[in-house]
């Protein structure tokens, strides 16, 4: 199985301030399409998954273009540029590759 | 637009079957392009992806589970079906059906369905 290991697993963040989440697996992610099968997800307080980032990098519909996700092989990033209220929540990130596995989830909360 | 709708005990005793259906509508279930999965997690810990089936009928397991799981599609009543057999408490918690596509990954999800397990 591969393991998705994410640091910190707790986050305070200043409204207004960059945030970033560290995520790395214990297999590389790129497959030889040239994609990184790494998606980021944001769960906010009650509330089902949602999907941000897919293939490591690319947003999903609807996503604000604060949130980024880059990295490759087996090290990967999630950076928020201005961090708001409206994005506290447990940030996971998963990995496609070989079925299915998640991190074990970033809490973002406000300071 | 792709809703997702989770359905079934909320409360099951150890030892017994539990059986989830997922009513969908919003997307075209007919081939391997898209697939339905379930997803748990349970309270305050990570997600967990369970299983999954392909619109053309061929479903994959989480290998630790995979003898407790089956994942039934029924095309005819738009709803995917999971059981799960031998329930413990340690599986207790909110059970997600999701669509997966191989670029999106999972999606779009339903709200969730709480499970207990508890004598």
């Amino acid at each position: 199985d591969i393991v998705m290991t994410q640091s910190p697993l707790s986050l305070p963040v200043t409204p207004g301030e960059p945030a970033s989440i560290s995520c790395r697996s214990s297999q590389s992610l790129l497959h030889s399409d040239g994609y990184n099968y790494v998606y980021w997800y944001l769960q906010k307080p009650g509330q089902s998954p949602q999907l941000l980032i897919f293939l490591g990098s690319n947003r999903a519909p609807g996503v604000p273009d604060k949130f980024g996700g880059s990295g490759s092989g087996t090290d990967f990033t999630l950076t928020i540029s201005r961090v708001a209220a409206e994005d506290v929540g447990i940030y996971y990130c998963m990995q496609g590759l070989q079925l299915w596995t998640f991190g074990q989830g970033t809490k973002v909360e406000i300071k | 637009q792709i809703t997702l709708n989770e359905s079934g005990p909320t409360l099951v005793k150890p030892t017994q079957t539990l059986t989830l259906t997922c009513s969908f509508s919003g997307f075209s279930f007919s081939n391997n392009a898209v697939a339905v999965g379930w997803i748990r997690q349970p309270p305050g810990k990570a997600l967990e992806w369970l299983a999954l089936v392909y619109g053309d009928g061929d479903k994959l397991y989480s290998p630790s589970l995979q003898t407790r799981l089956t994942i039934i599609k029924d095309t005819s009543k738009d709803h995917v079906v999971l059981r799960m057999t031998n329930m413990d408490p340690v599986d207790t918690g909110t059970y997600y059906c999701s669509v997966f596509a191989k670029v999106l990954g999972w999606g779009s999800w339903g709200r969730g369905t709480r499970v207990t397990v508890s004598s």
